[in-house]
């Protein structure tokens, strides 16, 4: 069963709405965690680090200011998206990092689709 | 910096056949590499890795080759099913702490 639990799985909104997603580790705690964006037909793009009672850590490119990241808990990561526009659409996806797994070191959660219109 | 270079980006076969994946990398001090399989809007999911204290890896119908030196690995699909068709990343991390640099993905469609 799932291990990462992502919430919501599909968003619609009006532009200009914040939009926050959620990341759950399940039945492991989670220092780190990472958010990455996908749109279609392309690759998993590494959006920022999580990292546990610490600032994230964001990729070049990436606003801070535009991509709220929260990690106040060892087991939830939360991403927000402020003044979301259509641009923004996409397909974000968080894992969270199991150091004591044996079977991966990360886990993936299901996604969530995000439409802003 | 680091860099995931995968080909081909789409692939067709043949029921039965085999599908071959190749990935490049570029930082040397990577020295985990696993492979994704993603059906259309779900989660990627771990097929396969390898360390690069190893050469080769194999379970059942899927093989996954790293050369470091050439700093290269590939993915062997033998035996190809219809249910194998979804698109398929490679990715390069180093170290138990680093993040996971994905490569561009292969849309796999095994034709019966």
């Amino acid at each position: 069963g799932a291990v990462v639990s992502q919430h919501p799985s599909w968003v619609i909104c009006k532009s200009g709405t914040s939009v926050k997603i959620e990341c759950r580790s399940l039945d492991f705690q989670a220092t780190t965690m990472f958010w990455y964006r996908q749109f279609p037909k392309q690759s998993l793009m590494l959006m920022a680090t999580s990292n546990e009672g610490s600032k994230a850590t964001y990729e070049q490119g990436v606003e801070k200011d535009k991509f709220l990241i929260n990690h106040a808990s060892l087991t939830l990561s939360t991403l927000t998206v402020t003044s979301a526009h259509p641009e923004d659409s996409s397909f974000y996806i968080c894992s969270a990092r199991d150091l004591l797994g044996t079977r991966q070191p990360q886990h993936f959660g299901d996604g969530t689709r995000l439409s802003i219109l | 910096g680091e860099n995931v270079e995968q080909h081909p980006s789409t692939l067709s076969v043949q029921e039965g056949d085999s599908a071959v994946i190749k990935c490049t990398y570029s930082d040397s001090a990577s020295n985990y590499f696993p492979w994704y399989k993603q059906e259309l809007g779900k989660r990627p999911q771990l097929i396969i890795d390898i360390r690069s204290n190893v050469g080769e890896k194999k379970d059942q119908r899927i093989a996954v080759t790293l050369n470091k030196t050439a700093k290269h690995f590939s993915l062997h699909i033998t035996e190809t099913q219809p249910e194998d068709s979804a698109v398929y990343f490679c990715a390069a991390r180093r170290g138990e702490g680093g993040k996971l640099i994905f490569g561009q993905g292969t849309e796999l469609s095994v034709k019966p």
